[in-house]
């Protein structure tokens, strides 16, 4: 049983370049999120999958941001024209999507040093 | 808004010693409430959760009671172990989708 895996799971590059992550979930699972953690906080919410559809996007989303997840199964989270304070830990999470509450399943976490 | 508190740490402690980590949350309604674990190198894992107030939930060890009336979830165990060492997060889903809010986390470690 396969978890979450992410993709690259440490990436450096300078200010002003673009980079893509992935994310690949759980099979079959229909809920992928994606959230970003900095030092000594909390995950903070990005934006969320239900199959193909992206649902929410959060005001930390800004422009240069941008997700898709094509036929519903793996996802890529792009930065054009990185910053430094994109500095973060970028983390995806996978969820069935049934019943009241359903859990999510992290993966490792892509690091991004921005310099 | 929706948010958690923790108790900062970090949290030194020595093995078989107690163990509560204060949570305290804002939220709309009675939400579900989580503990998450994050060991040194690995993702996020779900800890323990409860539903409903006045509901414990356990795993490892470790409990937390859901309590209304003081809106919070504290997380104890009763004598922890070198490899309990990671930081754990306290956290609540805002919408019906599960997005969840986290709190700012709170490090442990546990020394022989």
């Amino acid at each position: 049983d396969t978890g979450v895996s992410q993709d690259p799971r440490h990436k450096i590059t300078k200010r002003g370049q673009n980079v893509t992550f992935r994310c690949d979930p759980i099979s079959e699972h229909n809920r992928l999120y994606w959230y970003r953690q900095t030092l000594g906080q909390g995950p903070e919410f990005l934006t969320y999958f239900q199959n193909e559809a992206q649902l929410e996007k959060s005001r930390l989303l800004s422009d240069r941001f941008s997700a898709e997840r094509p036929k519903g199964s793996f996802s890529t989270l792009e930065i054009q024209r990185t910053e430094q304070g994109d500095s973060a830990m970028y983390l995806c999470a996978s969820s069935p999507g049934q019943g009241a509450f359903s859990e999510q399943y992290f993966g490792p976490g892509t690091r991004l040093t921005v310099t | 808004g929706d948010s958690v508190t923790q108790m900062e740490g970090p949290v030194t402690l020595s093995e078989e010693a107690f163990l509560t980590i204060n949570c305290t949350y804002t939220a709309t309604g009675y939400p579900s409430l989580f503990w998450y674990v994050q060991y040194p190198g690995e993702g996020l894992q779900l800890l323990l959760k409860a539903t409903k107030a006045d509901d414990k939930g356990s795993n490892k060890g470790f409990e937390a009671t859901y309590r209304k009336e003081t809106t919070s979830f504290h997380l104890e165990k009763g004598s922890v172990q070198v490899s309990d060492s990671a930081v754990y997060f306290c956290a609540h889903p805002k919408t019906s989708y599960d997005k969840v809010i986290f709190g700012p986390g709170t490090s442990l470690s546990v020394i022989p």
